[in-house]
């Protein structure tokens, strides 16, 4: 069963870089999608981009020019930057797999989640 | 605001059926598969439905779903307490970015 573990700072000063790293295990890194999903306090999912093994990427358009997935297969690990933060960033992110072979592509992994906050 | 409509909030009695739409466009819910997630207060979400109306191992047949055109709605039927949650609905959008229903919060009341 594959289980996924979200890890980095909780507080992240405005203007500052947003990181967290998302370790994966019980499964092979190379087999999904793996993605960076959002959650504002008492708002909705927005899904910020996946990479897959091959480090092929893609971010949502609307933060694309501020995110950068990474990947290091060797450690199972994938990892999230989000640049020039704001209040706005605040949010509980997780991390998220699906299935390269799904045809509906749903979410089959998450991690429990972990809430950045950011403030001066 | 959310590029898939949901409606807020749903409230109903113990052993009744819900309906839960959810509005897109034919770039999204029109040409692409929905899926449906539960999710309790303080976890994360959890596949409730994929691939418009199949249920993953585990969850009950009192939960279904259909997709047409560009709405889908999923149904709860003999509603238990334990159904409280908060539902979303998902697709892939063909501007290349998965996208998310505002997600409904049901009560039972």
């Amino acid at each position: 069963q594959v289980q996924l573990q979200e890890s980095g700072p909780g507080l992240v000063k405005p203007s500052e870089t947003l990181s967290l790293t998302c370790t994966v295990s019980g499964g092979s890194i190379n087999s999904y999608y793996w993605s960076w999903i959002r959650q504002s306090p008492g708002k909705g999912l927005e899904w910020i981009g996946y990479i897959y093994y091959t480090e092929s990427t893609n971010y949502n358009p609307s933060l694309k020019s501020r995110v950068t997935i990474s990947i290091d297969t060797s450690k199972n690990q994938f990892s999230l930057k989000l640049r020039s933060v704001t209040a706005a960033d605040t949010a509980v992110y997780y991390c998220a797999g699906q299935e390269f072979s799904s045809s509906s592509g749903e979410f089959d992994y998450w991690g429990q989640g972990t809430l950045v906050t950011v403030s001066s | 605001q959310s590029v898939l409509t949901q409606p807020p909030s749903a409230s109903v009695t113990p052993g009744q059926r819900v309906t839960i739409s959810c509005s897109g466009s034919s770039s999204n819910i029109g040409s692409n598969a929905v899926n449906w997630y539960q999710q309790f207060p303080g976890t994360a979400p959890k596949v409730l439905i994929y691939n418009n109306n199949q249920r993953p191992s585990g969850v009950p047949d009192r939960f279904s779903a259909s997709k047409s055109g560009i709405s889908a709605s999923l149904a709860i039927s003999g509603l238990q307490s334990e159904d409280e949650a908060d539902y979303y609905c998902s697709t892939w959008d063909d501007n290349f970015t998965w996208v998310f229903g505002g997600g409904t919060k049901l009560t039972v009341l």
